[in-house]
């Protein structure tokens, strides 16, 4: 098991509920990330943080709201989502924004929007 | 936008045999490259980090970096069916956003 952990594994919701995804690192580590990876897809980079402030915004729906309290614990908040945003939700920390500092992932959470 | 293009595979091998996984990325300035393998189901874990042309060698993985030709490698040797697993390439550059951009991976079979 890595050091950063990710609630809840599983989630089924419909088209017009509310929920949020959180993930928490305990590695000391100041940068987090949030992907999709879908199918046969890349892993798509969703938002990144750096000790609290995010540093990037790849063009996601607004229906996906991040939030990064402190460097611990980093939220996806979802709201009306669509059925082609089931997904694995990838949680990563690095130590910094770093070239060389490698990602360590959580174990996702597998949403399914009906 | 960077590219990290990777064969989908599926890439099947005997057990025992060597397994050759390439990448290639367009972006000249990347600077640090990474090898993350996926099982079913999992979320990726690193393999081997590399940032030097040449070799670089832990246990039965040896990464390959030339970035005259903007590729990189990963070799496993005498492959176990353990190995079977999606193999993800990772590339980054120093001096830019400090984000890697990963390629689609690519399924890796090891039959026995």
């Amino acid at each position: 098991e890595t050091g950063v952990t990710q609630t809840p594994r599983h989630l089924v919701m419909g088209m017009t509920n509310k929920k949020s995804l959180k993930c928490e690192q305990h590695l000391g580590h100041n940068a987090m990330y949030w992907y999709k990876q879908s199918a046969k897809k890349p892993l798509e980079l969703m938002f990144v943080y750096s000790l609290e402030e995010r540093v990037e915004n790849n063009s996601v729906p607004s229906r996906f709201s991040p939030e990064c309290p402190n460097s611990s614990h980093l939220f996806l908040h979802l709201h009306t989502l669509q059925p082609e945003d089931s997904a694995l939700y990838l949680c990563a920390s690095s130590q910094d924004l770093d070239a060389y500092n490698e990602q360590f992932f959580g174990p996702g959470t597998r949403l399914t929007v009906l | 936008q960077k590219e990290v293009e990777q064969n989908s595979g599926p890439l099947s091998v005997p057990e025992g045999a060597i397994a050759s996984l390439n990448c290639t990325y367009s972006d000249r300035v990347s600077q640090s490259f990474f090898w993350y393998r996926q099982y079913s189901g999992k979320s990726p874990e690193l393999i081997m980090s590399i940032y030097s042309n040449g070799d670089k060698e832990d246990g039965r993985f040896t990464a390959q970096l030339n970035k005259a030709s903007q590729y990189v490698s990963l070799l496993i040797r005498d492959s176990q069916p353990s190995d079977s697993a999606t193999y993800l390439c990772a590339v980054n550059e120093a001096g830019g956003s400090y984000i890697p951009t990963f390629g689609r991976g690519t399924s890796l079979i090891v039959h026995p």
